[in-house]
């Protein structure tokens, strides 16, 4: 049971460069989450989805995709990346019901 | 919109001693879960303690203890005997328990020192 589980977890990008950060859960949760967290602002919601097929827009998903066709993966892409995208990613899962999520380790991404 | 508001950027505390962090949130909901979230240099979020919105009592984890308030909508946390192990981040965190969304909400979190 490894849990959420996030690759890579550090990526230089250059700007205007595309590029998946992978996240995968092992617990058949059905909710999963992307969270970008930056200095001084906490973690802010981009996208998030609640089962298979079903995704929706967080509080800043504009330069963001995201896709769930398994219960397992929950890739986020950026289509074009901008220095304004350097942050630390978590992908995060919950079961139905449940009061917590469960976070992966995160991904530190800089567009150079 | 849901908002969480941290009004301490950076606390300290001496070893052994108590320290309680503020948190504040908006909301029209009456169902809802509040959190505080540890974030060590490693990076890792880890779940510290939890309290639902419709329970009167203040949960409790160990050292770890809230002080919650509904009517005031104040959240805070109190930890006694303050570790070196408990210097990191702490960002408290709410979630509504209706609608379709039902997501986490951060506020923009306290960094604890911990003096020896």
């Amino acid at each position: 049971n490894a849990g959420v589980t996030q690759t890579p977890k550090f990526q230089v990008l250059k700007t205007g460069q595309s590029m998946t950060l992978q996240c995968a859960q092992d617990m058949n949760h059905e909710y999963m989450s992307w969270y970008r967290q930056d200095p001084g602002m906490g973690l802010r919601l981009i996208h998030y989805s609640v089962g298979a097929g079903i995704t929706d827009q967080g509080e800043v998903p504009n330069g963001y995709n995201v896709s769930r066709s398994t219960t397992e993966d929950f890739p986020l892409r950026l289509l074009s990346a901008a220095p304004s995208q350097t942050s630390v990613y978590f992908c995060a899962s919950r079961p139905p019901g449940a009061r917590g999520y469960t976070f992966g380790s995160g991904t530190r991404l800089t567009v150079v | 919109a849901q908002t969480v508001t941290q009004s301490q950027p950076e606390m300290s505390v001496q070893e052994a001693e108590t320290v309680t962090l503020s948190c504040t949130y908006d909301t029209s909901e009456s169902d809802y879960y509040l959190f505080w979230y540890k974030q060590p240099p490693s990076r890792q979020m880890i779940l510290v303690i939890r309290q639902e919105a419709y329970k009167q009592q203040n949960a409790t984890e160990n050292r770890f203890s809230v002080n919650f308030q509904k009517a005031a909508k104040s959240f805070s946390l109190k930890i006694s005997d303050s570790q070196l192990g408990d210097a990191a981040m702490y960002f408290c965190a709410y979630r509504p328990d209706s609608g379709s969304a039902r997501q986490l909400t951060f506020g923009s979190g306290t960094q604890l020192t911990v003096l020896p």
